[in-house]
C-alpha cells in the first residue's frame, strides 16, 4: 500500500457541487501539505498543517478549507467548486524535524474537473 | 518576476547525451535547493538536495548551485528513457521547512530511444 493515499483518485463534479478530498498516510509524519498543479503554473501550496491543532494557509487558499482529523489524515474541501479549480491535487507529508530540509512524500495525485 | 523561473520544455534528446536542467531565482534567502523528479500520473518525489552553492553527485546525476548568479543546474549523464519526466527545482528558505519551498514550473524531459 502506498504512503500517502489520496482518494477520490478521480472526480467529476458541477458548478458549485462541494468536494472534499482526502489524504491519509502512514509515515508518521506530523507535517501535511496540500498542493494544486496546474499546466504551466506547476505546483502551488494551498494549505499545510504541522500537527491538528496547526493550520495555516499557504498562496492560494481562496475557495479551499481543510480539516485535520488525527495526526494521519488531512482533508481539503472546495465549498462550492468553480471550473478554475479543475486540477490535479497532491496530499504531501514531510519529515522535516527542524534542521536541514524535510523531504515531501507526496499521493499519486487526485484530478479534478469542475464542469 | 517569479522566484523560481524554469524553461517548461519540452527538452527532447537523445539516450546516451548529458542533459542540463537549469533554473534560475531571485530569492537570496534560499538556502536548500531541491531537484524533485515526477513522472507521468504520479506524484514528484525528490531526486537530490544541495546546501548552499556548490555540487553535489549522485550516480549519473549531478545538482549544481551558484549563489552569487541565483543560477541551479541538474546534469544527468549518459540519459536513459527511464529518465523521462518532469524535472522541478523547489529551493527553500534557511530552515528548509516544506512550507518554505517554493517549485519551479518543471522541465519536461523526454529522452529518446
Amino acid at each position: 500500500d502506498a504512503d500517502v493515499t489520496q482518494t477520490p483518485r478521480n472526480r467529476i463534479t458541477k458548478t458549485g457541487k462541494r468536494i472534499m478530498l482526502e489524504c491519509s498516510q502512514t509515515k508518521g509524519h506530523d507535517r501535511m501539505y496540500w498542493y494544486r498543479q496546474d499546466p504551466g503554473l506547476g505546483l502551488q501550496l494551498i494549505y499545510y498543517s504541522f500537527d491538528v491543532k496547526d493550520i495555516n494557509k499557504g498562496e492560494i487558499s481562496d475557495g479551499y478549507s481543510v480539516s485535520r482529523q488525527a495526526q494521519a489524515k488531512f482533508s481539503l474541501s472546495l465549498e462550492s467548486a468553480i471550473p478554475n479549480q479543475t486540477a490535479l491535487y497532491f496530499c504531501a507529508t514531510s519529515d522535516f524535524t527542524g534542521a536541514g530540509t524535510g523531504e515531501l512524500f507526496f499521493g499519486e495525485g487526485s484530478r479534478l474537473t469542475v464542469l | 518576476q517569479k522566484e523560481v523561473e524554469q524553461d517548461p520544455g519540452p527538452l527532447s534528446v537523445p539516450e546516451g547525451a548529458i542533459v542540463s536542467l537549469n533554473c534560475t531565482y531571485s530569492n537570496s534567502a534560499f538556502q536548500y535547493f531541491m531537484w524533485y523528479r515526477q513522472y507521468s500520473r504520479k506524484g514528484p518525489e525528490l531526486l537530490m538536495y544541495t546546501y548552499s552553492s556548490g555540487n553535489k553527485e549522485d550516480g549519473r546525476f549531478t545538482a549544481q548551485v551558484d549563489k552569487s548568479s541565483k543560477y541551479i543546474s541538474l546534469f544527468i549523464r549518459d540519459s536513459q528513457p527511464s529518465d523521462s519526466a518532469t524535472y522541478l527545482c523547489a529551493p527553500a528558505h534557511s530552515g528548509g521547512g516544506a512550507d518554505g519551498l517554493t517549485f519551479g514550473k518543471g522541465t519536461h524531459l523526454i529522452i529518446q530511444p
